[in-house]
């Protein structure tokens, strides 16, 4: 699976949209990338995913780059209870049994 | 709906000893996955079962073994447990191995592991 790179951590005023974002530049064609996330003490949360088109979903939305090299996950109100580690993944999609390899992820701060 | 449930929460080993962690799936949900995160670091994993077959393994050592059960639980069995063996034990569960939305799993709280 491709590497992703991700700011340690971000800051982001609460009500504002968060931008969160990703490089995977060794990312290969038939490989997907997912968004999880981590609330403090909890297991990791689904978010998103996509492969090349922009995703949109109840919880956020995902903007990946025209040569996919990297991506934005957008959360578009930020709220208090968004504060968490976000984990940006690549891996190859649908039918394959291959496992989530999560990397270091952003720590986000959502701000009162 | 019930999500993933783990057991115990919490439990402290001393070195040598012994440990099994048990998961019960969604409903439904044929395949099991287990992750160890160690403090700060993102989780890592260890075992995928399917079936009741072993579908993949990480880079961890034979003293960490698992099974799956005919009602899709599964057990996380670590041996001569370790100082560094202290983590969290996340067990996640989906569909089929691949995923119920291409690769969506559905995570636990986990097991916190301390080796004393």
């Amino acid at each position: 699976d491709a590497k992703t790179t991700q700011p340690t951590s971000m800051d982001c005023a609460e009500g504002r949209a968060a931008n969160l974002p990703c490089n995977h530049s060794t990312i290969s064609g038939n490989e997907y990338v997912y968004w999880y996330r981590q609330i403090h003490s909890q297991g990791p949360q689904y978010i998103i995913h996509g492969l090349k088109n922009n995703e949109t979903n109840e919880m956020a939305s995902l903007i990946i780059t025209e040569d996919r090299k990297s991506s934005t996950l957008i959360l578009p109100h930020a709220t208090l209870r968004d504060t968490a580690v976000y984990y940006c993944i690549v891996r190859v999609g649908s039918g394959s049994a291959r496992q989530l390899t999560f990397g270091s992820g952003t720590q986000l701060t959502v701000l009162p | 709906d019930a999500g993933v449930t783990q057991s115990p929460t919490h439990l402290i080993k001393t070195r040598g000893q012994h440990v099994t962690l048990r998961c019960s799936p969604i409903s439904g949900h044929k395949s099991v996955s287990w992750y160890q995160q160690v403090l700060g670091q993102g989780p890592q994993f260890i075992f995928q079962y399917y079936e009741k077959e072993e579908r993949g393994r990480g880079n961890f050592p034979d003293r960490f073994s698992a099974r799956q059960f005919p009602n899709y639980s599964s057990e996380l069995n670590v041996n001569a447990l370790l100082l560094g063996d202290s983590a969290l034990y996340l067990c996640a569960s989906s569909l089929d191995p691949s995923g119920s939305r291409t690769g969506e799993l559905f995570f636990g709280e986990g097991s916190r592991l301390t080796v004393l």
